[in-house]
């Protein structure tokens, strides 16, 4: 079992939909992570939150918005995409503390399919 | 900007076999290094990490990596194959200081294990 929750687990879309994708940690970690895996590809980086404000955006497309509610949750919201925006989504959180580098922990993922 | 190269997109192994992923990075300052593993349908699970302490690290499952600066490499290995071992498996670097705790992905090698 994953500390790093990702609901849902499969999300069918169509290009004029708008939907969310969440996640959740209680590890008490205060920097979380968006990020985008293609098939066969590793992870590419989206988004990064520290202490709920947004750090860094990988220059992504305004269809997809983050938000940091709390600590303990991330959300992705969806809104007009595109179908090679299908992919898996993958969230993740870490320890955020100034010069350490702390591994990152990631959940099992949101496997999306734009139609 | 840093990198890791992953030699081999797809390694093959015999059950009991050793098992030696390779990882090298590029930095002009020694960064931090992960090996992290991907089963099917899930998310990506820390295997171990390098963080400046002992060179030679010891992780999960029987996995162990050793840090060597000279050959700007961190290999992945394990004495013995089993068939639970076939997975993605990612070697990851982030810098020591600086750019917001970024982890910056290998292209992944994929690891089969035969009877």
């Amino acid at each position: 079992d994953t500390e790093v929750t990702q609901t849902p687990k499969h999300l069918v879309m169509g290009m004029t939909n708008k939907k969310s994708l969440k996640c959740e940690q209680h590890m008490g970690h205060r920097a979380m992570y968006w990020y985008k895996q293609k098939a066969k590809k590793p992870p590419e980086l989206m988004f990064v939150y520290s202490y709920e404000k947004l750090s860094i955006n990988e220059s992504v497309p305004s269809r997809f918005s983050p938000e940091c509610p709390n600590s303990s949750l991330l959300n992705l919201h969806l809104h007009a995409l595109q179908p090679e925006d299908s992919a898996l989504y993958l969230c993740a959180s870490s320890q955020d503390r100034t010069g350490v580098r702390q591994p990152q922990h990631f959940g099992d993922g949101t496997r999306l399919s734009i139609l | 900007a840093q990198s890791v190269t992953q030699l081999g997109s797809h390694v093959s192994v015999s059950e009991g076999a050793l098992v030696l992923l390779r990882c090298n990075y590029s930095s002009s300052v020694p960064p931090y290094l992960f090996w992290y593993v991907q089963y099917p349908n899930q998310g990506l699970q820390l295997l171990l990490k390098y963080t400046s302490a002992a060179t030679l690290v010891k992780g999960i499952n029987g996995f162990e990596a050793e840090f060597k600066k000279s050959e700007t490499s961190f290999h992945l290995t394990k004495p013995s194959a089993h068939m639970s071992d076939a997975a993605e498996y990612f070697c990851a670097v982030t810098p020591i200081t600086g750019g917001g705790n970024k982890l910056t992905f290998g292209t992944g090698t994929q690891l089969k294990v035969e009877l």
